[in-house]
């Protein structure tokens, strides 16, 4: 039972290229959430679903897209990275009003 | 506005004595509140959780403590142990899918 998988775990990108973070999960969980975590600044909720096919902004949703095609799998997708968005990014899951399930991050370097 | 404040960055704390990491809100509609360990390179994991309608909830070591009327709630760990060396983060809710993360305190125990 792998939980919530990130994928890739590690990534250097120059400014202006596009990439997408892929995360899994395996515990059928109905919501899905994006969080970025910067030094001081906790974690920020990106964006998140609560279904498959459906997808909301959430605090610091700007220069970031996601889609939710498929129940186990939420995407984040960075367009034109900046030097901005260097940052620790987590997926986590979740039943409705159950603790939300972390994966293990992906680490996002922009020069 | 930072709704969900951990204004202790840090702590030390001695092998087997109590460790106290504190949370102060801000919203008063936050009626459910979660704290979460974070161990390096890893995502964080759910600890304990404790609904406004309580004041106490208590997991083994682990105990949170919920003060409405000051908006404050904390975790206590009774005995502290190397393995519980990790940054610990504070969140809340109210009602709805999202949660509001504090800064996180990093807790070190001194063997």
């Amino acid at each position: 039972n792998a939980g919530v998988t990130q994928t890739p775990k590690f990534r250097v990108l120059k400014t202006g290229q596009s990439m997408t973070l892929l995360c899994a999960q395996d515990m059928n969980h109905e919501y899905m959430y994006w969080y970025r975590q910067d030094p001081g600044m906790g974690l920020r909720l990106i964006h998140y679903s609560v279904g498959e096919g459906t997808t909301a902004k959430g605090e610091v949703p700007d220069g970031y897209n996601v889609s939710r095609l498929k129940k186990q799998n939420f995407l984040l997708g960075l367009e034109s990275a900046a030097p901005s968005q260097t940052s620790v990014y987590f997926c986590a899951s979740s039943y409705p009003g159950q603790p939300q399930h972390f994966g293990d991050g992906t680490r996002l370097s922009i020069l | 506005d930072q709704q969900v404040k951990q204004n202790s960055p840090s702590l030390s704390v001695q092998e087997g004595r109590i460790s106290i990491l504190n949370c102060d809100y801000t919203n008063s509609m936050f009626d459910y509140f979660l704290w979460y360990k974070k161990y390096p390179a890893e995502g964080p994991t759910f600890l304990i959780s404790i609904s406004s309608i309580k004041d106490k909830n208590e997991d083994g070591r682990f105990t949170v403590f919920l003060n409405k009327s000051a908006k404050h709630l904390s975790l206590h760990i009774v005995p502290s142990q190397p393995g519980d060396s990790a940054v610990y983060f504070c969140a809340a809710n109210f009602g709805n899918e999202k949660l509001t993360f504090g800064t996180g305190t990093r807790l070190t125990i001194i063997p």
